[in-house]
C-alpha cells in the first residue's frame, strides 16, 4: 500500500517568513496530493490540492509543488501570519481512491 | 463542511462498554471514512464505505464495527475489545466520482472513565 512521511513534525517561523513542509510519497500510481490545516480541536479543512498532470498550483500565500519523479510533493506558506499556526496534514491518493495520510506538521509562527 | 456532522463532540466508556459514535452527511456523496487521530500519529483509517450496504477494513479495524444502512449514515461502535479506545474520532465523506475532495465532520472525542 501506499505510504507517506511528513517533515518536519515541528516548525516554528517568525511571522512573515516562508515556512516548507515536505513529503514523500511511496506509491507511483498516486494522482491527487491535498494538503489540510487542522487548528486546534477543529477539523482538518483542504486549504489546496494537486494531481499528477500539474507541477505546481497556488492560491495566494499558499503554493504546492509536486515532482513525480522523485515522487515528493511540498506546501509552500509565504508572509506567514500568526493565525497560519496549525497542524498542516499532507496526503497521497491512488488508484485504490483512499487517501494516506502523512503524520502531520505542527507550524507555530511567533509574533 | 457543513454538511456533515457528528455526535456526540464528547464521549466517556467505562470498562467493557460498547459505544457508538453518529455520523451524517447531507452532500449526497456516497463514500464514508472513520479515522482515528492520536497525537503524533496523524489520520488513521478504521473502516471507509464505498457504497450503501458495503465496508471495508482500514489499517486498524481491530475493536471496531461500522454499518451502511443509509447513504447519509456511517455509525462506528467502539466495542469492548478495543483496549485503547482514547482517541479523536472523525468521520469524512467523499464523492466516487469527480471530485476527490474528502470533508470532515468536528470531531468526537472519546475517553475511558
Amino acid at each position: 500500500g501506499e505510504n507517506v512521511e511528513q517533515h518536519p513534525s515541528t516548525l516554528s517561523v517568525q511571522e512573515g517568513d516562508s515556512a516548507v513542509i515536505k513529503c514523500t510519497y511511496s506509491d507511483s500510481a498516486s494522482n491527487y496530493f491535498p494538503w489540510y490545516k487542522q487548528e486546534l480541536g477543529k477539523r482538518p479543512q483542504l486549504i489546496i490540492d494537486i494531481r499528477s498532470n500539474v507541477g505546481e498550483k497556488k492560491d495566494q500565500r499558499i503554493a504546492v509543488t509536486l515532482n513525480k519523479t522523485a515522487k515528493h510533493f511540498s506546501l509552500h506558506i509565504t508572509e506567514t501570519q500568526p493565525e497560519d499556526s496549525a497542524v498542516y496534514f499532507c496526503a497521497a491518493r491512488g488508484g485504490s481512491y483512499i487517501p494516506t495520510f502523512g503524520r502531520g506538521t505542527s507550524l507555530i509562527v511567533h509574533p | 463542511d457543513g454538511g456533515i456532522t457528528q455526535s456526540p463532540k464528547y464521549l466517556f466508556r467505562k470498562e467493557g462498554q460498547n459505544v457508538t459514535l453518529s455520523c451524517e452527511q447531507n452532500l449526497n456523496h456516497d463514500a464514508m471514512y472513520w479515522y482515528r487521530q492520536d497525537p503524533g500519529q496523524g489520520l488513521r483509517l478504521i473502516y471507509y464505505s464505498q457504497i450503501v450496504n458495503d465496508f471495508q477494513k482500514g489499517d486498524i479495524a481491530e475493536g471496531y464495527s461500522v454499518s451502511r444502512e443509509k447513504k447519509e449514515s456511517f455509525p462506528l461502535t467502539v466495542t469492548s475489545a478495543q483496549k485503547n479506545p482514547t482517541a479523536f474520532y472523525l468521520c469524512a465523506s467523499s464523492s466516487r466520482d469527480g471530485e476527490e475532495t474528502q470533508y470532515f465532520g468536528p470531531g468526537t472525542r472519546l475517553l475511558v472513565l
